[in-house]
C-alpha cells in the first residue's frame, strides 16, 4: 500500500529559529496538503498545493509559513521564527484526485518548541 | 462555514460489543466522507471513504453509512475488540470546488478485555 512518509518523526527546536518540515507523498498523487493537530485538539487545515502553488490556505496559514516542492517527490512546510504555540502534530496528507479517492496521510512530526 | 460534530467525544466498552459512532455535518452540499483512526501520538489511518453518492461502506467489521438530507454519518463496529482502542475521526469534504476535508474532533475509544 502506497504511504505518504513524513520526516523528522519529532523535532524539538529553540523558540525564534526556522524549522522545515518534509514530506514525500505518494508519487502519482498531484494535490499535496499540510495539516495540524494541537495536543488535545482537531485537526486543522493550514494549506493545499496544485500544480506547484497553493491552491487554498486557511487564517492560521499566515507569513510565518511556506510550503515548496523544490523537486518532483518532496513538498516541505516552512515554520519561520517558531513560538511556543507552534508546537504540535503536523500531518502532510496527498491524494489523487482533488480527495476524490480520499486523502492519504503521513505519520505526523511532532514539533516542540522549547 | 462546514461545522463537523463527533458524538460521543469518548466511549469505553467491554470487549464484543457493537458500536455506533456518530458523525453529523452542518452543509449537506457534500463531496465525500472519510473515516479515520488515529492511536496515541499517531498518524491517520483511512478506514472507510463515502462518495456523496453513495449510502454505506464495508470493510470487515466496519461499516459506515451516509445520510447527507439529516447532515449524518455513522460507523459501526461489530464485535469490538480491544485492538480496536483509538480515536475515531470524521473528515467531510464539501462541494462546490474546495473539496478540503474539516475534520470533526473525534471519539475516543476504549475497548477493555
Amino acid at each position: 500500500e502506497p504511504e505518504v512518509t513524513q520526516t523528522p518523526s519529532h523535532q524539538v527546536t529553540q523558540m525564534g529559529q526556522e524549522v522545515i518540515l518534509h514530506c514525500v507523498p505518494i508519487s502519482n498523487h498531484l494535490y499535496f496538503y499540510w495539516y495540524r493537530q494541537i495536543l488535545g485538539q482537531k485537526v486543522e487545515f493550514l494549506v493545499s498545493f496544485y500544480n506547484n502553488e497553493i491552491s487554498e490556505k486557511s487564517e492560521i496559514f499566515d507569513d510565518q509559513f511556506s510550503v515548496e516542492r523544490p523537486d518532483g517527490s518532496n513538498f516541505t512546510l516552512k515554520i519561520r521564527s517558531t513560538k511556543l504555540e507552534d508546537s504540535a502534530m503536523y500531518f502532510c496528507a496527498s491524494s489523487e484526485m482533488a480527495g476524490y479517492y480520499g486523502y492519504t496521510f503521513g505519520s505526523g512530526t511532532r514539533l516542540t518548541v522549547v | 462555514k462546514q461545522e463537523v460534530t463527533q458524538i460521543p467525544a469518548a466511549l469505553s466498552v467491554p470487549e464484543g460489543e457493537n458500536l455506533v459512532l456518530n458523525c453529523s455535518f452542518t452543509d449537506s452540499a457534500i463531496y465525500n466522507l472519510q473515516w479515520f483512526r488515529q492511536d496515541p501520538g499517531k498518524g491517520l489511518t483511512s478506514l472507510l471513504l463515502i462518495q456523496s453518492s453513495q449510502r454505506e461502506q464495508t470493510s470487515g467489521r466496519l461499516n459506515a453509512s451516509l445520510d447527507k438530507s439529516s447532515g449524518r454519518s455513522t460507523l459501526y463496529i461489530a464485535a469490538s475488540q480491544p485492538g480496536d482502542s483509538a480515536t475515531y475521526l470524521c473528515a467531510v469534504s464539501a462541494s462546490g470546488g474546495s473539496y478540503i476535508p474539516t475534520f470533526g474532533r473525534g471519539t475516543s475509544l476504549i475497548v477493555h478485555p
